[in-house]
């Protein structure tokens, strides 16, 4: 069965540096999000992405976030400059479509700033 | 703004019993979608059962299943048979289906259930 793949499973970094968190969304699925859970917190919508471009994003996704697709298979999560804050489980999930179809999750990153 | 409750923060239940998870979600809107996704201490979010608002029959998926009141906007999970690996938090989650922010899950704040042998 298909499913969303994410690198690294952990990722320990110090505060201020740039990260990079990779996902590989089921091959047929054209809609793709990212979600964060701070240990102990509930799941948050960060980013929703469609056809190269941001859907929507939350009022935490602010200039520190981008994403990207670099080719037809990765989506990518960029915090520039981590903050002691970021910590917490970064989820991607993808859907074939926002109206109708699922979300199915990765395995998520769990992101521990230092 | 749409909001899910989960009510109860912890919860336990005797293997082959059966246990009832609650939700309640409040919201204007006519067309959305429910979720109940599983999160093992793996932390991997698994998806247990969809609800379409439109649906007046309650999903069912095996052991899993739901009790969907629109009108009182609860949401509630019945696991029957209860099993070991059902060990897990439970996130019950909502999707509106049209209109901004569609697409983008909100969810409660989770409930742990622990089965025990």
């Amino acid at each position: 069965e298909p499913e969303v793949t994410q690198t690294p499973s952990h990722q320990v970094t110090q505060m201020g540096q740039e990260v990079i968190l990779r996902c590989v969304p089921i091959s047929n699925h054209l809609y793709f999000y990212w979600y964060r859970q701070i240990l102990g917190q509930k799941v948050e919508f960060l980013v929703s992405f469609y056809n190269n471009e941001i859907s929507e994003k939350s009022e935490i996704f602010d200039d520190q976030f981008s994403v990207e697709r670099p080719d037809g298979s990765n989506f990518t999560l960029k915090i520039r400059s981590t903050k002691l804050e970021d910590s917490a489980m970064y989820f991607c999930a993808s859907s074939q479509s926002t109206t109708q179809e699922t979300q199915y999750f990765g395995p998520g990153t769990r992101l521990l700033v230092l | 703004a749409q909001t899910v409750t989960q009510s109860q923060p912890e919860m336990s239940v005797q293997e082959a019993e059966t246990v009832t998870l609650s939700c309640t979600y409040d919201t204007s809107e006519n067309n959305y979608y429910l979720f109940w996704y599983k999160q093992p201490p793996s932390r991997q979010m698994i998806l247990v059962i969809r609800q379409e608002a439109y649906k007046q029959q309650n999903a069912t998926e095996n052991r899993f299943s739901v009790n969907f009141q629109k009108a009182a906007k609860s949401f509630s999970l019945k696991i029957s048979d209860s099993q070991l690996g059902d060990t897990a938090m439970y996130f019950c989650a909502f999707m509106k289906r049209y209109g901004g922010s569609q697409g983008n899950l909100i969810f409660g704040k989770g409930t742990k259930l622990s089965v025990k042998p």
